[in-house]
């Protein structure tokens, strides 16, 4: 069974907080590791696709970087905004093309 | 132009019904998902076709069929439909293990 674990599971922070997120996935079968941003009413749209051990991706005030000897990502959002709010998923791609999602951090900014 | 489209947005039915959902992905891509949101929001897979191929099939109901006319569609058939099975369905296609691109998602609401 591929189970794949986010933490916490939601986070309330001020804004200019600066905040991360954990996600544990099987360090077997490894394809690929994914995060998705996604906020009410819309679909889940990706962040980041991260394949190798020791990457790290950033896109603007979002980074993350990927463990997979030991089956961890961390999601780090700089400076958090109001606009920020929402809930951020991770999901391991296996090598059989499944991808599995965590049940998601839902993050809300206080402005 | 619409990337990963499905109809209807809402359907509501009576229990026992038979119903189809539809997708269709216009981005060339070699993958498409089902997954089912649960209450607590969480994506569960049920689906994914690779090149008109079901690679996987989750511990879902036989109830519920997957139908690939072709690479660009992956329909969702439900037989004898059940009070349980009201929930909101994504559908998601990905090239190559890349990044999934979701559906807006389609409301199952069963009376």
């Amino acid at each position: 069974i591929l189970n794949v674990e986010q933490s916490p599971q939601s986070l309330h922070v001020q804004e200019g907080d600066s905040t991360n997120f954990t996600c544990s996935f099987p360090s077997s079968n490894f394809y690929a590791l994914h995060w998705y941003r996604w906020e009410t009413a819309k679909s889940p749209e990706a962040l980041f696709v991260m394949t190798l051990n020791g990457d790290e991706k950033k896109k603007g005030r979002i980074s993350a970087t990927l463990n997979t000897k030991e089956g961890y990502s961390y999601l780090y959002i700089k400076g958090s905004q109001p606009e920020d709010s929402a809930t951020y998923l991770c999901a391991f791609m296996s090598n059989t093309g499944k991808l599995i999602f965590g049940q998601g951090t839902t993050l809300q900014v206080k402005p | 132009d619409t990337a990963v489209s499905q109809t209807p947005k809402y359907l509501v039915t009576q229990m026992g019904n038979d119903k189809s959902i539809k997708c269709e992905q216009n981005l060339g891509h070699d993958t498409m998902y089902w997954y089912k949101q649960d209450s607590k929001k969480f994506l569960k897979i049920m689906f994914s076709y690779n090149n008109k191929e079901l690679i996987i099939n989750e511990t879902v109901p036989n109830r519920f069929s997957p139908k690939s006319p072709d690479k660009a569609h992956l329909n969702l058939h439900i037989n004898s439909l059940e009070l349980g099975d009201s929930a909101v369905y994504f559908c998601a296609s990905s090239l190559q293990g890349n990044e999934a691109f979701f559906g807006q998602g389609t409301r199952l609401t069963v009376v």
